[in-house]
């Protein structure tokens, strides 16, 4: 059972060159998250979606987009790279209906941008 | 939005229990409690979670005051493996969207 799948684990971006951060999951969960953690902070919810071509703005969502066109795939689009995104990014998944269902995370991308 | 607060670190003796206090004074009525944790720089991982009754699982319990303004999460016999950071989260209800809002959590180090 993968759960949430995360790719790369690691990349190097150069100031104004564009990457997706990809995330699938396997659980047929409604709702997925993508999250940023700068060194020794928590996270910050940058977007999220509570279906296929469903999405909405998280408390960070400068510099990012995102797109929603199945249930199982949730990739993040940085288009103009900037020193400031440099961190690591968390996708995380949950189902519906309820609330007493906990997130399931990847295992992050870590993201250097120079 | 419910906020929490949480010490900033913590030490607990290997084998001993571990209590980490989490205050969320704001929570309303329907709105649930849940503990991950972050070892390194790993994707958080779930722990316990619960509403208003004392909740135990194979991991940790959870007890939640009658109030709900606070809770406490007992990892009952800490190991080296348990040094991690302890997020407690109470999830948000915006429209449809059902969001967790991670605070900077409590650094817990289990000593030898």
């Amino acid at each position: 059972n993968a759960g949430v799948t995360q790719t790369p684990k690691f990349r190097i971006l150069k100031i104004g060159q564009s990457m997706t951060l990809q995330c699938t999951q396997d659980m047929n969960h409604n709702y997925m998250y993508w999250y940023r953690q700068d060194p020794g902070m928590g996270l910050k919810l940058i977007y999220y979606s509570v279906g296929a071509g469903i999405t909405d703005k998280g408390e960070v969502p400068n510099g990012y987009n995102v797109s929603r066109s199945t249930t199982e795939d949730f990739p993040l689009r940085l288009e103009l790279a900037a020193p400031s995104q440099t961190s690591v990014y968390f996708c995380a998944s949950t189902t519906l209906p309820g609330v007493d269902s906990p997130l399931h995370f990847g295992n992050g991308t870590r993201l250097t941008v120079t | 939005d419910a906020k929490t607060t949480q010490p900033t670190s913590m030490d607990c003796a290997e084998g001993r229990a571990a209590n980490l206090p989490c205050n969320h004074s704001t929570i309303s009525g329907n709105e649930y409690v849940y503990w991950y944790r972050q070892i390194h720089s790993q994707g958080p991982q779930y722990i316990i979670h619960g509403l208003k009754n004392n909740e135990t699982n194979e991991m940790a319990s959870l007890i939640i005051t009658e109030d709900r303004k606070s809770s406490t999460l007992i990892l009952p016999h800490a190991t080296l493996r348990d040094t991690a950071v302890y997020y407690c989260i109470v999830r948000v209800f915006r429209g449809y969207g059902q969001n967790f809002v991670f605070g900077p959590g409590t650094r817990l180090s289990v000593l030898p």
